[in-house]
């Protein structure tokens, strides 16, 4: 069963506008961490949020974490066509499971 | 560093044929990780090890078998090959328990069941 889900599906904004993709999940978490996909390539982690933790940054992203809400935010500033890519959210659930949990992506679309 | 290598990076098999898609890393990480992506599905956790001769079953595990003979390899097998596990396959290492630090992935092997 998906833990994520992002939202939306799929984006397609122009170069330098701001880029937003939201993750919800369903249980109680440790952390939550998102991961961009080039196109035929594998997944490379971007950043991790702990539950503690209401925002972080890491150049051009900012994510935000809302356990309230069990909602998730990722921000592409100054977006770039090499920023053109899926992104996932991922959790950890923190009832003694340690498996990461996928959720179903985001495709991001820059156009030049 | 090469990361995390998985090879073949393609294959087609008939149903009902064999085959082990081999994953190596060179981070000396702990934990190994075997996903399946399929569209609309996310990645999904077949099998995983928290160390050097250990395995454990993940999400959907029926019909894939896991060894972890050496700390840096992390072998699939399927035994007899199902249209169903046509799908694209990762591996991923971590230093230590997931969560705590993050995976790296494999550039996936891309397989055909027909």
């Amino acid at each position: 069963s998906q833990q994520g889900e992002e939202d939306p599906q799929a984006l397609s904004i122009q170069e330098g506008e701001n880029a937003t993709m939201n993750c919800s999940y369903k249980t109680s978490i440790n952390n939550l961490q998102w991961y961009r996909q080039n196109s035929g390539r594998g997944l490379v982690h971007l950043i991790l949020i702990r539950s503690n933790e209401r925002e972080k940054h890491s150049g051009r992203l900012r994510v935000t974490l809302d356990t309230s809400k069990k909602s998730s935010s990722l921000l592409i500033t100054a977006s770039r066509a090499a920023d053109t890519a899926s992104y996932f959210c991922a959790t950890v659930s923190n009832f003694g499971n340690e498996k990461l949990t996928f959720g179903t992506g985001t495709r991001l679309t820059i156009i030049p | 560093n090469a990361g995390v290598t998985q090879t073949p990076k393609f294959r087609v098999l008939k149903t009902g044929q064999s085959m082990t898609l081999l994953c190596a890393q060179d981070m000396n990480h702990e934990y190994m990780y075997w996903y399946r992506q399929d569209p609309g599905m996310g990645l999904r956790l077949i099998h995983y090890s928290v160390g050097e001769g250990t395995t454990a079953k993940g999400e959907v595990p029926d019909g894939y078998n896991v060894s972890r003979l050496k700390k840096q390899n992390f072998l699939l097998g399927l035994e007899s090959a199902a249209p169903s596990q046509t799908s694209v396959y990762f591996c991923a290492s971590s230093l230590t328990r997931v969560g705590a630090t993050p995976l790296h992935f494999g550039n996936g092997t891309r397989l055909t069941v027909t």
